[in-house]
């Protein structure tokens, strides 16, 4: 298995709504991220679990919630979004946080805040 | 601060002739360079990496070569085909504690049948 399976592949929320993103690799990759990207843009890092552990938190807002439940899945807790907010959702694993092997990204949630 | 930048937003070429994509980098800690190519509305895929020990890396129609005195780097496309259309992303990142991995703004590559 050489995949990162992320669910939903669209998603459509109210501000008010509490929603979560999932993400999953059977790859025994120990690192995973969570990217954010914008039409035209690259992607944005916004978390890293290295081992379980949140290693890097790049100034995101706390609408956004990480949660890494074991080392094959991560989760992305969405509360009280913004249209703003919206946008595709990458999730991402590489062997380890170095990046050396690179990176295998998912296909993505399409995430649309009305 | 951008770190990784490919200042064309797009190219388009003939089928079957050469793709050069080209992209600079500023940190002169980046060792590890990689080549994503993105679909719309998929995730970015990984295509081809350098590390900075080479120059260049090979795999089938794809090239990177490495220029580390000019920290530039440019993937070659020979020959091109009609499903490269795409996005290419350039990355860079370095092998520490705190690595991470950071895109260039991307290309648009459209090869003309």
């Amino acid at each position: 298995d050489t995949e990162v399976t992320q669910t939903p592949k669209h998603l459509v929320m109210g501000m008010t709504n509490k929603k979560s993103l999932k993400c999953e690799q059977h790859m025994g990759h120990r690192a995973m991220y969570w990217y954010k990207q914008k039409a035209k843009k690259p992607p944005e890092l916004m978390f890293v679990y290295s081992y379980e552990k949140l290693s890097i938190n790049e100034s995101v807002p706390s609408r956004f919630s990480p949660e890494c439940p074991n080392s094959s899945l991560l989760n992305l807790h969405l509360h009280a979004l913004q249209p703003e907010d919206s946008a595709l959702y990458l999730c991402a694993s590489s062997q380890s946080r170095t990046g050396v092997y690179g990176y295998t990204f998912g296909s993505g949630t399409r995430l649309t805040v009305v | 601060d951008q770190q990784v930048k490919q200042n064309s937003p797009s190219l388009s070429v003939q089928e079957g002739r050469i793709s050069i994509l080209n992209c600079d980098y500023t940190n002169s800690m980046f060792d590890y360079f990689l080549w994503y190519k993105k679909y719309p509305a998929e995730g970015p895929t990984f295509l081809i990496s350098i590390s900075s020990i080479k120059d260049k890396n090979e795999d089938g129609r794809f090239t990177v070569f490495l220029n580390k005195s000019a920290k530039h780097l440019s993937l070659h496309i020979v020959p091109s085909q009609p499903g490269d259309s795409a996005v290419y992303f350039c990355a860079a990142s370095f092998t520490g504690a705190n690595s991470k991995l950071t895109f260039g703004k991307g290309i648009t590559l459209s090869v003309r049948p």
